[in-house]
């Protein structure tokens, strides 16, 4: 089974601060990757996936992630984070092909940007 | 994009009592969906996959005769917790396959339910 570390619960950072999150996974095949943006108070949001090809997936409001398949790793960044940025990152992961239904998520780091 | 409609969005219910969950695919045909539990300050815990016309799959440790799980139709699965009690007390989000990917997910906005 599959499984997913993010390795920062807490982060707080100014505006216009860089920021990067850690996502490793656990798994013996090829995965689908997402990152989750939970906003105060909203539902999950998408903020970008990798299936294949370009490892670099760019996504929603100025984030990035990076596929680093030797190091089972999908770290999300972001150049100059905003106040709006505010929220619960959730890391996922699910096996391709006809085993791929289960979405397994990491514990989630929560972000605190300070005006 | 693929909308998921989750209601209600909030309940407060008796220990004792029971409560039903319902997750609409809107426009788009969902023959599995997938039920989650988000506890306070945690992540999202799977806990089960329902599935169209068959029964639920439920997780390691849930158990299916609290949370009762229909997927009677392409576009609606339901969640009734049974029996509640204030440890049921959670945040509940159910999700479906993106029809548009077939590989991606899309959630609904959760249903948070108070046990007193």
């Amino acid at each position: 089974a599959q499984s997913v570390s993010q390795h920062n619960h807490h982060v707080i950072l100014s505006e216009a601060a860089s920021l990067e999150l850690g996502c490793n996974y656990s798994y013996g095949g090829t995965v689908n990757l997402f990152w989750y943006v939970q906003y105060p108070g909203q539902h999950l949001q998408l903020l970008l996936k990798y299936f294949s090809g370009d490892p670099l997936v760019k996504g929603i409001k100025g984030f990035e992630a990076e596929f680093i398949k030797s190091k089972f790793s999908f770290n999300l960044r972001k150049p100059s984070v905003q106040w709006s940025d505010t929220a619960e990152y959730f890391c996922a992961v699910t096996p391709t092909g006809a085993a791929g239904n289960k979405l397994t998520f990491g514990g989630g780091t929560r972000v605190l940007v300070k005006p | 994009g693929a909308v998921v409609s989750q209601h209600p969005s909030r309940v407060i219910c008796k220990s004792g009592t029971s409560v039903k969950i319902e997750c609409r695919s809107l426009d788009f045909q969902a023959t599995t969906m997938f039920w989650y539990r988000q506890f306070p300050k945690k992540s999202l815990m799977l806990m089960a996959t329902s599935n169209e016309g068959s029964k639920a799959t439920y997780e390691q440790g849930v158990e299916k005769d609290k949370f009762l799980i229909n997927h009677a139709s392409l576009t609606l699965s339901t969640l009734t917790v049974t029996s509640a009690h204030p440890e049921d007390s959670s945040f509940y989000i159910c999700s479906a396959r993106d029809p548009i990917t077939s590989v991606g997910y899309t959630f609904g906005s959760g249903t948070r339910l108070t046990v007193v």
